[in-house]
């Protein structure tokens, strides 16, 4: 069972936020919500993670709903490099489980 | 520099004829694992090796072996490859437990098989 749920595409203007949602409505409470982003066919890379709490790094921020049910990855000032496939995925911040990629959301930003 | 190697980044090659794609790590992670991307399918895990010596298999492991002799290596073999296998290929490896930020990919190896 899919355990997120993404848009498959968006398009985001440069220099805009870029706002990629993503629902998680099963989320148990040990689990995390990551996101990845893949450019052009390189290998995936990791951008940032949360469990209850907003966060935000230098990549990106990350605001998780209360009920933790949904999430969305915000880019703050999207340039044309941060065309790529941005992956949410869920699972605990450690322990034996791999980690499962479903087909994210292509986002495209347009100059 | 922390890094996964694969070589080859492309390949091309015929019906039949044994390949090898070779994985190195540098970070001592323990765990390292072949994932396989096709259009419309996302990332699909091949095989998987928790430590030397330890390999299990994914979700899509027909058609492929793996050996991991060493913690750095995890080469992926593709004894008879057939078309269907035509394919981008990584490498990941990781500390176990797993920190999922702490995964680390290889830039890939496209491969095509006619």
């Amino acid at each position: 069972d899919a355990k997120t749920t993404q848009p498959p595409s968006m398009d985001c203007a440069e220099g805009r936020a870029a706002n990629l949602p993503c629902n998680h409505s099963t989320i148990s409470g040990n689990e995390y919500v990551y996101w990845y982003r893949q450019i052009h066919s390189q290998g995936p890379q990791y951008i940032i993670h949360g469990l209850k709490n907003n966060e935000t790094n230098e990549m990106a921020s990350l605001i998780i709903t209360e009920d933790r049910k949904s999430s969305t990855l915000i880019l703050p000032h999207a340039t044309l490099r941060d065309t790529a496939v941005y992956y949410c995925i869920v699972r605990p911040n450690f322990g034996n489980e791999k980690l499962t990629f479903g087909t994210g959301t292509r986002l495209t930003i347009i100059p | 520099e922390a890094q996964v190697t694969q070589n080859p980044r492309y390949l091309i090659t015929v019906t039949g004829k044994k390949l090898t794609v070779t994985c190195s790590q540098n970070m001592n992670h323990e765990y390292m694992s072949w994932y396989r991307q096709d259009p419309g399918l996302g990332l699909r895990q091949i095989y998987y090796s928790m430590n030397v010596e330890v390999t299990d298999k994914g979700d899509v492991p027909e058609g492929y072996k793996v050996s991991r002799k060493e913690k750095r290596n995890f080469p992926l073999i593709l004894e008879s490859p057939s078309p269907n296998q035509t394919s981008l290929y990584f490498c990941a490896s990781s500390t176990i437990p797993f920190f999922p930020y702490g995964y680390t990919f290889g830039s890939g190896t496209r491969l095509t098989v006619v």
